[in-house]
């Protein structure tokens, strides 16, 4: 069955430092692959995707994500962390573009 | 910029009453969905929608209907409310077509609580 495992719940960085959240999935083929961002009390925006080609991937608000297939992965980077990053970050793979499949979720605080 | 809306941010229904989530979507997209999202499960997948008075059954679907009668809005009905239906539910929408289609576009949530 499709899975999406992200296996931090909350991770907790200071500001300034570097931050990867990680994102594994299960799936035979190659999916299409994304990370949202949820603010408190806000709908979900997405950061960035990967469909094919160049395996990392650029975002925006400075983040990046690469897909290694040998890993079944596709971690969330970002070199400097701000407080504004304080948020719920998804990881979704898509079977097809009406299937997605969501990770649990990872809280990220950030300390000043 | 897409817009999705959703006719309330908080709603607080009895058990038993009929309950109606809207959604609306000003972009002309073919493709609409509802999940509902509770802590530790993300985001599970009620129904979707790929054309008018078309619908398809997601990953949990009992105790849900949707309508949807026109292109832009997709309602999202729970029958008989149970308190197990107190969550987040989040309305999203997304172009048909390739891989420009992919991005869903959601709205802010509706928080529900089933007393």
């Amino acid at each position: 069955a499709q899975s999406v495992t992200q296996p931090d719940i909350h991770i907790t960085v200071s500001e300034g430092a570097s931050l990867e959240l990680r994102c594994n999935y299960s799936y035979g083929a190659t999916p299409y692959l994304f990370w949202y961002v949820q603010s408190p009390g806000q709908g979900l925006q997405l950061l960035l995707k990967y469909f094919s080609g160049d395996t990392l991937v650029q975002g925006i608000k400075g983040f990046e994500a690469e897909f290694k297939r040998s890993q079944s992965s596709f971690n969330l980077r970002k070199p400097s962390v701000h407080w504004s990053d304080a948020a719920e970050y998804f990881c979704a793979v898509v079977l097809n573009f009406n299937k997605f499949y969501f990770g649990s979720g990872t809280k990220l605080n950030v300390k000043p | 910029d897409v817009k999705v809306t959703q006719s309330s941010r908080y709603l607080v229904k009895r058990t038993g009453e009929k309950v109606f989530l809207e959604c609306v979507q000003d972009m002309d997209h073919e493709n609409m969905f509802w999940y509902r999202q509770d802590p530790g499960l993300g985001l599970r997948l009620i129904y979707f929608s790929y054309d008018v008075k078309m619908k398809e059954k997601g990953d949990i679907p009992e105790g849900y209907s949707v309508s949807r009668e026109k292109k832009e809005r997709f309602s999202l009905i729970l029958e008989s409310a149970s308190t197990n239906q107190t969550s987040m539910y989040l309305c999203a929408s997304r172009p048909s077509g390739g891989l420009s289609g992919g991005e869903q576009f959601f709205g802010p949530g509706t928080r529900l609580t089933v007393l």
